[in-house]
């Protein structure tokens, strides 16, 4: 059984702080890394994907991968209210999204 | 207009009904997919559809029964539902992972089902 674990949270940070957001995933073999952002009552978005070990920087959002430990993290910084949703994690082992593995999500809370 | 489009929002039903979900996605996509959300679980993958052939079935009871009559259009048939099914049902298309596509999902709002 493919697992994602995530922290649940909530996680609250103040405003212009970073946020920290950590996910770990039992399958070695997995191949790409997604973080969705999902606010309440609505669907999730892509807000990041990563590949390669190493960090992935895209505006205030930071993905960064260790395969060896089969750890993925998200940073985001500068914080802020609008932040304010839960982040799922996705694992990708197959190539297809048919092995799209989801965590729980953790909720993350910017208090202004 | 939103990418993926599903119908109802909200839906109430007996555990005797039949009722049906709709889901059309306006992005030119070659994948479908349902996903079941519930609270404090993982989202789970139920069915996917690629190029209008189920390529996926996770284990899901057939009270649910997919069907993909074009590559725009997933339905998910509603049939004897018991309580524990009410969850938010998610749509979602992409086109499969590629050169130069990294497969992202694209969800609609969802479907908020109450099964009584």
């Amino acid at each position: 059984q493919k697992e994602v674990e995530q922290n649940s949270g909530p996680l609250s940070v103040p405003e212009g702080a970073i946020a920290s957001l950590n996910c770990t995933y039992s399958d070695r073999g997995s191949q790409s890394f997604f973080w969705y952002r999902q606010y309440s009552g609505k669907s999730p978005e892509l807000i990041m994907f990563i590949y390669s070990n190493g960090d992935k920087e895209d505006g205030r959002f930071t993905a960064q991968l260790n395969k060896a430990s089969q750890y993925v993290s998200l940073l985001i910084r500068d914080s802020q209210p609008s932040d304010s949703a839960t982040y799922l994690c996705a694992v990708n082992s197959g190539g297809s999204n048919y092995k799209l593995t989801f965590g729980k999500g953790t909720l993350l809370t910017v208090n202004p | 207009e939103t990418g993926v489009t599903q119908t109802p929002r909200h839906l109430v039903m007996g555990m005797t009904n039949k009722k049906s979900l709709k889901c059309e996605q306006h992005l030119g996509h070659n994948a479908m997919y349902w996903y079941k959300q519930s609270a404090k679980k993982p989202l789970e993958l139920m069915f996917v559809y690629s190029l209008e052939e189920r390529v996926e079935n996770n284990s899901v009871p057939s009270r649910f029964s997919p069907e993909c009559p074009n590559s725009s259009h997933l339905f998910l048939h509603l049939h004897t539902l018991q309580p524990e099914d009410s969850a938010l049902y998610l749509c979602a298309s992409s086109q499969e992972p590629g050169t130069g596509n990294t497969g992202e999902l694209f969800f609609g709002e969802g479907s908020r089902l109450t099964v009584l």
